[in-house]
């Protein structure tokens, strides 16, 4: 059971829009810390999406965007191509437990 | 650019130890972590080193399971078992942590991984 709660699957038609959610608590999300989100593309390393709730590192496509909000945050992906199939991470830090990672939600591109 | 040890396979009661050998920026002036990813699982972070001073931090889940260290003459960080179990086969991934400290930091960089297969 993680910390951080994401949804197992998502899917979308190619061209849609979809949304990941993350949910948290008051001990990692709600305390304020930043949320970050990891793409990892099947048989490889994760790679990083979005850092500090909404920003995008070089070289990742504006079609990502992150939100936070209370205890939770989210990643949206517009303009669904097959390319971004693959397993979505959010990570946060916890007072308890350190730095925590979501269960993970695979996204499917129909 | 992060660097891993190759694929590892033991018996269960051996020890261990995967490296992680970074490139190309100031090793001491940023955090490594190392995350497990069991087959066909999430990830799971295990802990944190700051190469310059060793300052380690473990996740509960795996404080006396494992231990972390670094060797800066070599820029390389090393995760060790003193004794594998068979749930202890895995992908091991280490990173670079950036932002200042685990509290703030995300992870920019990832090494490539390194399969862990412990089994009689």
């Amino acid at each position: 059971q993680s910390v951080l709660t994401q949804p197992p699957s998502v899917s979308g038609a190619p061209g849609q829009r979809v949304t990941i959610s993350c949910t948290g608590g008051g001990f990692n999300i709600g305390a304020g810390y930043d949320v970050d989100w990891y793409q990892q593309l099947p048989g490889t390393a994760p790679k990083l999406l979005i850092y500090a709730n909404n920003n995008r590192p070089s070289g990742v496509p504006d079609r990502f965007s992150g939100s936070r909000s209370a205890t939770s945050a989210s990643l949206a992906i517009t303009g669904l191509q097959a390319e971004d199939e693959a397993d979505y991470y959010c990570q946060s830090y916890d007072n308890s437990l350190r730095v925590v990672f979501g269960g993970g939600t695979k996204l499917t591109v129909l | 650019q992060l660097v891993q040890s190759g694929v590892e396979v033991q018996k269960p009661g051996e020890s261990l130890k995967i490296s992680c050998t970074a490139s190309g920026y100031r090793f001491s002036s940023y955090w490594i972590g190392w995350v497990r990813q069991m087959p066909g699982k999430g990830l799971e972070w295990m802990g944190i080193i700051h190469p310059s001073d060793s300052d380690t931090r473990y996740s509960p889940s795996f404080q006396g399971q494992v231990t972390i260290s670094v060797d800066k003459s070599i820029s390389t960080a090393y995760l060790q078992w003193s004794s594998l179990k068979a749930s202890d086969t895995a992908t091991y991934y280490c990173a670079r942590m950036i932002g200042g400290s685990p509290e703030s930091g995300y992870f920019d960089y990832w090494g490539q991984g390194t399969l862990v297969t412990a089994s009689s």
